[in-house]
């Protein structure tokens, strides 16, 4: 069974450029949630998705938003792009059943913004 | 809002022998889970053992188990027996059971060594 797949794995955009991340869950899993992590911040939470509807989201500007699509997977889009957005940017996927309480993290995202 | 305290930034443990993490959490849910996850230096972040709030039996999974104090709202893990593939960040966190959000609050990690 695959895993989650994060793709690209690495990234350089300049300052005031915009990104698009995306995120293909495992088979069969319909939630997505997005993580940031920087060594400052740690990991922190930018939004949840199920059934191609955002049900929940961190605090994060307006600059970045996410879709899911009818097949769960789902993208992140940053515009703008600010120094302070390099970061490892997580994508998780999670089952969303009765009795299942986990969530199966990607590799990641390694953004670098110059 | 929930929070994850973990006030240990680095250890450091012998071979063989066993190491404890610690984990502090607030909230003011009755129902919740909590997980210990692992990131190497691969990135992935691995679930190593969770805890249902409502279970009073500590989790166990081979080599790790953790202290699940529910009134002092304390979660540690205790790594027996270590091995170098141990050696990685180590998370705590905390999912509310409610609402059915699968979203994480983490604690800001532990790096641990492993030395030989």
């Amino acid at each position: 069974k695959a895993g989650v797949t994060q793709t690209p794995r690495y990234l350089i955009k300049t300052r005031g450029q915009q990104v698009t991340l995306s995120c293909s869950p495992i088979s069969g899993h319909r939630s997505v949630s997005w993580y940031q992590q920087t060594p400052g911040q740690g990991l922190q939470f930018l939004f949840e998705y199920f059934s191609e509807t955002q049900r929940n989201k961190g605090n994060f500007p307006g600059r970045f938003s996410g879709r899911q699509f009818s097949n769960s997977r789902s993208e992140m889009n940053v515009s703008t792009l600010e120094l302070g957005d390099s970061a490892l940017y997580l994508c998780a996927s999670s089952l969303k059943a009765a009795g299942s309480t986990e969530a199966f993290f990607g590799q990641g995202t390694r953004l670098t913004v110059v | 809002a929930q929070t994850v305290t973990q006030s240990q930034p680095e250890m450091s443990v012998q071979e063989a022998e066993t190491v404890t993490l610690s984990c502090t959490y607030d909230t003011s849910e009755s129902d919740y889970y909590l997980f210990w996850y692992k990131q190497p230096p691969s990135r992935q972040m691995i679930l190593v053992i969770r805890q249902e709030a409502y279970k009073q039996q500590n989790a166990t999974e081979n080599r790790f188990s953790v202290n699940f104090q529910k009134a002092a709202k304390s979660f540690s893990l205790k790594i027996s027996d270590s091995q170098l593939g141990d050696a990685a960040m180590y998370f705590c966190a905390y999912r509310s059971a409610g609402a059915g959000s699968y979203q994480l609050t983490f604690g800001k990690g532990t790096k641990l060594s492993v030395i030989p």
